[in-house]
């Protein structure tokens, strides 16, 4: 079966630790990208990346860092200089960048304690 | 600033009828719109799309609206059913390009 996997589902993290949130595709999809929900404000995008070794910031990428590294991965690392990181993240591919739906994986839960 | 917008936070409709759900935008580069459905703690998923050569587009119970001149499209749910009460989000790109922009989202609750 094809999609996106995203782990953990659920991360606990202590104040001042970076933590890296995992996503696969397995749909040979070019782009990949990070989104984060927040109660009330939608999906924010992190960060975009159209091919591999190649991304770009989104509209919130203030602490936090990707590598793309192979077609099918798109790590997120949330540092320690996110201020506020506890969220819903969200990992999502595609095959052409504006025209094409994006397919999302499940989720990752980050709660900071 | 917001590109998209939608300013219903939730909408309630009986079974049976039909949901409306609306969604504003301002940048007139945007050209792909999407909808999508989210269940909580799960991933959004793909509903609907149109794009900007269009006006209307239809899949099953769903259709899509676009009104290019108001900058604003419409998602159309009949008949609405128990299993459709979930947050709805639009989407809006600019052809072409990769930063889907997504509104707030719409709760929507269908009452048996």
């Amino acid at each position: 079966d094809g999609g996106i996997t995203q782990s953990p589902k659920y991360l606990f993290r202590k104040e001042g630790q970076n933590v890296t949130l995992s996503c696969e595709q397995n749909l040979n999809h070019d782009a990949m990208y990070w989104y984060r929900q927040d109660p009330g404000q939608g999906l924010r995008l992190i960060y975009y990346s159209q091919i591999v070794n190649d991304f770009q910031k989104g509209d919130i990428a203030e602490g936090y860092s990707v590598s793309r590294e192979k077609k099918e991965s798109f790590p997120l690392t949330v540092t320690s200089a996110q201020k506020n990181p506890t969220a819903f993240y969200l990992c999502a591919s595609s095959t052409e960048g504006g025209t094409g739906e994006l397919f999302f994986g499940e989720g990752s839960r980050l709660t900071v304690l | 600033d917001q590109q998209v917008k939608q300013n219903s936070p939730s909408l309630s409709v009986q079974e049976g009828r039909i949901s409306i759900l609306n969604c504003d935008y301002t940048n007139s580069m945007f050209d792909y719109f999407l909808w999508y459905k989210k269940y909580p703690a799960e991933g959004p998923t793909f509903l609907i799309s149109i794009s900007s050569i269009k006006d209307k587009n239809e899949d099953g119970r769903f259709t899509v609206f676009l009104n290019k001149s108001a900058k604003h499209l419409s998602l159309h749910i009949v008949p609405s059913q128990p299993g459709d009460s979930a947050v709805y989000f639009c989407a809006a790109a600019p052809s072409g390009t990769y930063k889907y922009i997504f509104g707030t989202g719409t709760r929507l609750k269908v009452l048996a």
